[in-house]
């Protein structure tokens, strides 16, 4: 089945360690690619999407993720996250093939220890 | 940027009654809208998709008649939730994109319905 798989439901990191979170699709063909974060209370905001061009995605916050289309990835990063990055995120893909509706990956819960 | 409203952000009801969410565009036009349902500490799942003034498209499993929506404007859509039950607690959150200029979709806050 069509899906959006990422690895990890829960991460717990220091604060000024680096983050990595993995996504993967499995759609074929045209894809745009989306991290949403969920901070506790707050609805959904965009953090960094891709389209088109440079596959290393610049978004806000100082988060970044890249497009790596032979492993169907988007994994986000940051260098250094601080305890203001505790949230919630969401990996999402728009794919033609499926109608341009977003599908949501499950979510990882990072927890920032100060 | 783009802000998506959304009215209540909570309610309770009790079962057998009528819930109705409204969803909108504050400051651009939505010709289209999505209506999403979150369970706890789970991912967000598409109900329905509705482009304005033609009739939703739900997604499979998705009850057409209990789930009611209504596009009728480009900076309004509506989920009625007819005949609540305890089942239907959850968390609806609706999106709002112009898909004439772009695939990105605006979220709104999301409302907490619980039905006793």
């Amino acid at each position: 089945a069509q899906s959006v798989s990422q690895h990890n439901h829960h991460v717990i990191l220091s604060e000024a360690a680096s983050l990595e979170l993995g996504c993967n699709y499995s759609y074929g063909g045209t894809v745009n690619l989306f991290w949403y974060v969920q901070y506790p209370g707050q609805h959904l905001q965009l953090l960094l999407k891709y389209f088109s061009g440079d596959p290393l995605v610049k978004g806000i916050k100082g988060f970044e993720a890249e497009f790596i289309k032979s492993k169907f990835s988007f994994n986000l990063r940051k260098p250094s996250v601080q305890w203001s990055d505790t949230a919630e995120y969401f990996c999402a893909v728009n794919a033609l093939e499926y109608g341009n509706k977003l599908v949501f990956g499950a979510g990882t819960i990072l927890r920032v220890k100060s | 940027g783009a802000v998506v409203s959304q009215h209540p952000s909570w309610v309770i009801c009790k079962s057998g009654t009528s819930v109705k969410i409204e969803c909108r565009s504050l400051d651009f036009q939505a010709t289209t809208m999505f209506w999403y349902r979150q369970f706890p500490k789970q991912s967000l799942m598409l109900m329905a998709t509705s482009n304005e003034g033609s009739k939703a498209t739900y997604e499979q499993g998705v009850e057409k008649d209990k789930f009611l929506i209504n596009h009728a404007s480009l900076t309004l859509s509506t989920l009625t939730v007819t005949s609540a039950h305890p089942e239907d607690s959850s968390f609806y959150i609706c999106s709002a994109r112009n898909s004439r200029t772009s695939y990105e979709q605006y979220f709104g806050p999301g409302t907490r319905l619980t039905v006793t």
